[in-house]
């Protein structure tokens, strides 16, 4: 069956810490990756997507996250939080007629 | 950018009632909507995904003769919650995805429903 599961589910960092968000996936076959954020009393927006190519992909707001095939993963990092990052992030796998999402993982700077 | 709108983003009713929430594409054609369900503290699940002109598919678990998803036209899609129970009570999500798969799905404001 295919799932998404995300490791932390709050993360507390100070500004100008680093930050990397773990996201694991099961999904057969071709796999598209995405992580959503979604601001306090705002709208899920995309913050970064993954289909093919380079497996390192650069997307909003400095944010970035890796595709590992081998480790069925899509991590999300950013070199260097700011308060304004604080939100809740889902990592999500699927394509056109199928988008499931992890739980979540809040994080507050 | 694209513009889902939900309505309504709040709605109170009382047990064995039914409930309509509206989801709406404003400037662009939704081929394919998501209806999404969020418990406070978790992941969005996913209910259905409705296909413009054909039957909703459901995911396991998802009673369909309890929430009735329609998607009449491309702009416009509707869950019917009916004879809504207290555990129905959730936030209610939908998003849609355009013609041309980008990977971006647009997510609506969500509605909130609470079943007394």
């Amino acid at each position: 069956a295919q799932s998404v599961s995300q490791h932390n589910h709050h993360v507390i960092l100070s500004e100008a810490a680093s930050l990397e968000l773990g996201c694991n996936y099961s999904y057969g076959g071709t796999v598209n990756l995405f992580w959503y954020v979604q601001y306090p009393g705002q709208h899920l927006q995309l913050l970064l997507k993954y289909f093919s190519g380079d497996p390192l992909v650069k997307g909003i707001k400095g944010f970035e996250a890796e595709f590992i095939k081998s480790k069925f993963s899509f991590n999300l990092r950013k070199p260097s939080v700011q308060w304004s990052d604080t939100a809740e992030y889902f990592c999500a796998v699927g394509g056109n007629n199928d988008m499931r999402f992890g739980a979540g993982t809040r994080l507050t700077v | 950018g694209a513009v889902v709108s939900q309505h309504p983003s709040w709605v109170i009713c009382k047990s064995g009632t039914s409930v309509k929430i509206e989801c709406r594409s404003l400037d662009f054609q939704a081929t394919t909507m998501f209806w999404y369900r969020q418990f406070p503290k978790q992941s969005l699940m996913l209910m259905a995904t409705s296909n413009e002109g054909s039957k909703a598919t459901y995911e396991q678990g998802v009673e369909k003769d309890k929430f009735l998803i329609n998607h009449a036209s491309l702009t416009l899609s509707t869950l019917t919650v009916t004879s809504a129970h207290p555990e129905d009570s959730s936030f209610y999500i939908c998003s849609a995805v355009s013609g041309i798969f980008t990977g971006e799905l647009f997510f609506g404001e969500g509605s909130r429903l609470t079943v007394l």
